[in-house]
């Protein structure tokens, strides 16, 4: 199985600033790699996904990357907002499994 | 896109009750839905696979006797959980799936049992 790891500890960021979060895998390469939002008391939102064989996606001010050597995928927003505040997920599949990391909960402050 | 529904969106319920919870996909056919349980500042935890006829697939330490899953048709799956007791309190979320890689999550269920 896999083990996924997200930052337990919220970030806080200033409005403006590029907001990173990561999320770590630490068995097999996942064949894709998604990340969701999550508000609370709500479901998640899917946001982008990035597949084994792609470095990097961007979906207007979001941008992943997938590094399967560091076994890593960094979530970027940039020019953050307030209203980017919530808490984000990332899940893995493969072997027709999924994993989800506990989320990393980010504050934009204004 | 494609919406997906729960029903309720929460629950009070005494211990030794029966629940059930409805998710609906509203604007497209599911074939495969999936049912997730979220304690509170923990991931989502799939419980079961459900695939539209026929029975679920339940994940390693899920007892298929308390959550009952029926898979009747293309838009709806319902989740019951039966004889409840406090430690089954929890948000409980399902999400559609809509293609190989593509799941719609319902808004969640939560769950009280007093």
């Amino acid at each position: 199985s896999q083990k996924i790891e997200q930052n337990s500890e919220a970030l806080n960021i200033q409005e403006g600033k590029t907001a990173t979060l990561t999320c770590n895998y630490t068995n097999y390469s996942p064949a894709y790699l998604q990340w969701y939002r999550q508000d609370p008391g709500r479901g998640p939102v899917f946001l982008l996904l990035i597949r084994e064989n792609e470095k990097e996606k961007r979906k207007e001010r979001l941008k992943v990357t997938f590094d399967t050597t560091l076994k890593q995928s960094l979530f970027h927003i940039t020019a953050s907002q307030p209203a980017d505040s919530a808490t984000y997920l990332c899940l893995v599949y493969n072997f027709n499994k999924f994993y989800f990391g506990s989320g990393t909960k980010l504050n934009v402050k204004p | 896109g494609a919406v997906v529904s729960q029903h309720p969106s929460w629950v009070i319920c005494k211990s030794g009750t029966s629940v059930k919870i409805e998710c609906r996909s509203l604007d497209f056919q599911a074939t495969t839905m999936f049912w997730y349980r979220q304690f509170p500042k923990q991931s989502l935890m799939l419980m079961a696979t459900s695939n539209e006829g026929s029975k679920a697939t339940y994940e390693q330490g899920v007892e298929k006797d308390k959550f009952l899953i029926n898979h009747a048709s293309l838009t709806l799956s319902t989740l019951t959980v039966t004889s409840a007791h406090p430690e089954d309190s929890s948000f409980y979320i399902c999400s559609a799936g809509a293609g190989a890689d593509t799941q719609y999550f319902g808004p969640g269920t939560r769950l009280t049992v007093l």
